[in-house]
């Protein structure tokens, strides 16, 4: 089936830890997103990639570093900098075709919890 | 400062009811409104995409409205199920930018 992969569900991670968030996409879509979801509060944007081996900082990238080395694949690295890193993250790809259209997809999401 | 505010934060409603979200954006200018699902734990999921131009669009139970000159939206669900419980979340854009303005959304709850 077509979609979104995010992997794992749900992680535990030791303060001073960095984790990687796995996003695999075979949807063939041209952009990738990291968000972060908190309670009571909208999505706000870590990261986005329109191409491959080229990605820009969203809203909130302190603490966060992804690659983009092959167009299916957006990996989250949480660092040890990341100050308050429990939360729920969304990966999300959109097409990019021309128009206004476009439908933005999203993961299933991963938990993480620092203890 | 481009936002979106979506009321009520919560609701609760019985199954076979009808319900209105509401949502206010000042998001200019502005390209387009989408509506999603949220189940709790899960990936949002799209329910509907409209322009400046269009003022209804439905997807089964679900309508959305959306009145650009005022800058507002509603989704109305009609004969409510108990698997419409979700959060629903509004999301702008405005033109020439991909970059989507995030509602903290409206939570549903249907009870039997």
């Amino acid at each position: 089936d077509g979609g979104i992969t995010q992997s794992p569900k749900y992680l535990f991670r030791k303060e001073g830890q960095n984790v990687t968030l796995s996003c695999e996409q075979n949807l063939n879509h041209d952009a990738m997103y990291w968000y972060r979801q908190d309670p009571g509060q909208g999505l706000r944007l870590i990261y986005y990639s329109q191409i491959v081996n080229d990605f820009q900082k969203g809203d909130i990238a302190e603490g966060y570093s992804v690659s983009r080395e092959k167009k299916e694949s957006f990996p989250l690295t949480v660092t040890s900098a990341q100050k308050n890193p429990t939360a729920f993250y969304l990966c999300a790809s959109n097409p990019l075709t021309p128009g206004i259209r476009n439908t933005i997809y999203f993961g299933e999401g991963s938990w993480l919890t620092v203890v | 400062k481009n936002q979106v505010e979506q009321s009520p934060q919560s609701l609760i409603i019985l199954e076979g009811k009808n319900c209105t979200l509401q949502c206010n954006y000042t998001v200019s200018p502005f390209s387009n409104l989408r509506w999603y699902k949220q189940d709790t734990g899960r990936g949002p999921v799209s329910l509907t995409i409209m322009t400046f131009s269009e003022n209804t669009k439905s997807n089964g139970r679900y309508t959305a409205t959306l009145d650009a000159d005022t800058k507002q939206s509603s989704l109305h669900i009609t004969a409510s199920q108990l698997s419409d419980s979700a959060s629903y979340i509004c999301v702008v854009s405005g033109e020439n930018t991909d970059k989507l303005i995030f509602g903290t959304g409206t939570r549903l709850q249907v009870f039997p």
